[in-house]
């Protein structure tokens, strides 16, 4: 059974940063591509960004509004994926999932995703 | 960045209904489209990709057609299990991009 557990979210003031984590299991991690995705209070999905797979360089890429705070690793040893998000910003605020996606674009598995409120 | 546009945003319906989601593309993005299904507090689940393909375990009664800027959802006869929000993703360029939701609900 695939599962994504995303994990780390919570409260943190404006300019903090903070770490979440996805623990993936019930498929072969390193051959997929893998999403951030988020949906701030009351709107709609909003594309985070990308890591490819390790046929692919383990490449990456981001959304405008994340790029130079938000980084995208994975260990796939840990079949983990990771979200450094500095410099954060109260229109930060959202329930981030962890997506699993086919190299061609779509998300074929989500997370249930964790709670990030960026508030003083 | 490539706009979508989902309508209606919400949609009063009854159990047996044929429904109908629209989500519209600021420009073509061939057939490069996928629709979800969220329930409150749920994981977001995969229907259909490529416009009209449907994901293995998705019930027949799903379906998608349209290609350039135009997509259609359909669920041929409403079940009580489908009421939900639905959304669509277009994966032909970055950044990837969703609609804003429909949200079904029970009349």
């Amino acid at each position: 059974e695939v599962q994504l557990v995303e994990s780390g979210g919570g409260l943190v003031q404006p300019g903090g940063s903070l770490r979440l984590s996805c623990a993936a299991s019930g498929f072969t991690f390193s051959d997929h591509y893998m999403d951030w995705v988020r949906r701030a209070p009351g709107k709609g999905m909003e594309w985070v960004g990308r890591s490819r797979n390790k046929a692919n360089s383990y490449s990456r890429e981001y959304a405008a509004s994340v790029k130079g705070r938000f980084t995208i690793s994975r260990d796939d040893s840990q079949n983990s994926l990771y979200l450094q998000m500095n410099s954060l910003e109260t229109e930060d605020t959202a329930v981030y999932y962890c997506v699993r996606s086919d190299s061609s674009g779509y998300c074929t598995f989500w997370g249930q995703g964790t709670l990030v409120t960026v508030s003083s | 960045d490539i706009q979508m546009t989902q309508s209606p945003s919400t949609l009063s319906t009854s159990v047996g209904d044929r429904v109908t989601i629209t989500c519209r593309a600021s420009q073509s993005i061939s057939g490069w489209l996928a629709w979800y299904q969220q329930k409150p507090g749920k994981a977001p689940r995969l229907l259909i990709y490529k416009a009209s393909s449907l994901q293995s375990g998705v019930p027949s009664r799903f379906s998608g057609s349209g290609s350039g800027t135009e997509f259609t959802l359909t669920i041929s006869s409403l079940q009580p299990d489908d009421f939900a929000t639905y959304f669509c993703q277009q994966y032909s360029g970055y950044p990837l991009t969703f609609g804003g939701g429909t949200k079904v609900e029970i009349k």
